[in-house]
């Protein structure tokens, strides 16, 4: 998995509480995403960064936020869970400079919200 | 949106047969990119194909790529059951921004 980890790898949590998705690279990439990945929709990005503290919206980002104050760490934060927000997600980086660039996966998370 | 989209959506064949699957997608792109999943398992990159070529070969894969037909297609020789996974195709957009990935085939390779 390209040296990316992401913990938990599954969370049950309840609808309203917050819930905070890590994902940890070994080797200093510029670009760090968040996608989740439903039946019927493949991946679907939330967020990406391009840098410490420089984030950017992707398609599905409402309900979701992200931070980097760490090249090797990018969070993902559910504010107030949701059922919908049930899914499995994926952190992925590219090692080039352009966010087209080839893209390596992390094992994913499984986040079931009841 | 512009997006890549996998055709078909599902496949089963005899192990040792080839799989074919194909990818559409709607705008001028600079490159295509095919990924593959294994169950429970996050993506990896199978192969990347830039406009101006025309087919790339990786061991028993083979690519090709029709900018006319804005359309691509992965060849899986000599299937094994280990090529059992879900196959992405993902496509950046001419301004080279972002890229999309499609739904994804699944192909079953059966004993």
């Amino acid at each position: 998995d390209a040296g990316i980890t992401q913990s938990p790898r599954h969370k049950v949590t309840e609808t309203g509480t917050p819930v905070t998705l890590r994902c940890h690279q070994t080797e200093n990439h510029r670009y760090m995403y968040w996608y989740r990945q439903d039946p019927g929709h493949g991946l679907r990005l939330i967020h990406y960064s391009y840098g410490v503290k420089d984030t950017d919206k992707g398609e599905v980002s409402d309900g979701y936020s992200v931070s980097r104050s760490k090249t090797e760490d990018f969070l993902l934060t559910l504010e107030s869970a949701t059922s919908s927000q049930t899914s499995v997600y994926f952190c992925a980086i590219s090692e080039g400079t352009q966010r087209t660039d080839t893209q390596y996966f992390g094992p994913g998370t499984r986040l079931t919200v009841l | 949106s512009q997006q890549g989209e996998e055709d078909p959506q599902a496949l089963s064949i005899q192990e040792g047969e080839n799989a074919t699957m194909n990818c559409s997608y709607k705008t001028s792109i600079n490159n295509l990119q095919w990924y593959r999943q294994n169950s429970g398992r996050g993506l990896v990159h199978l192969i990347l194909i830039r406009s101006n070529e025309r087919e790339k070969h990786s061991g028993r894969l083979r690519v090709t790529l029709d900018t006319s037909k804005k359309s691509s297609s992965l060849l899986i020789t000599a299937s094994r059951a280990a090529d059992t996974a879900s196959y992405f195709c993902a496509t950046d957009d001419s301004s080279a921004s972002k890229i999309i990935f499609g739904s994804g085939t699944r192909l079953s390779i059966r004993p």
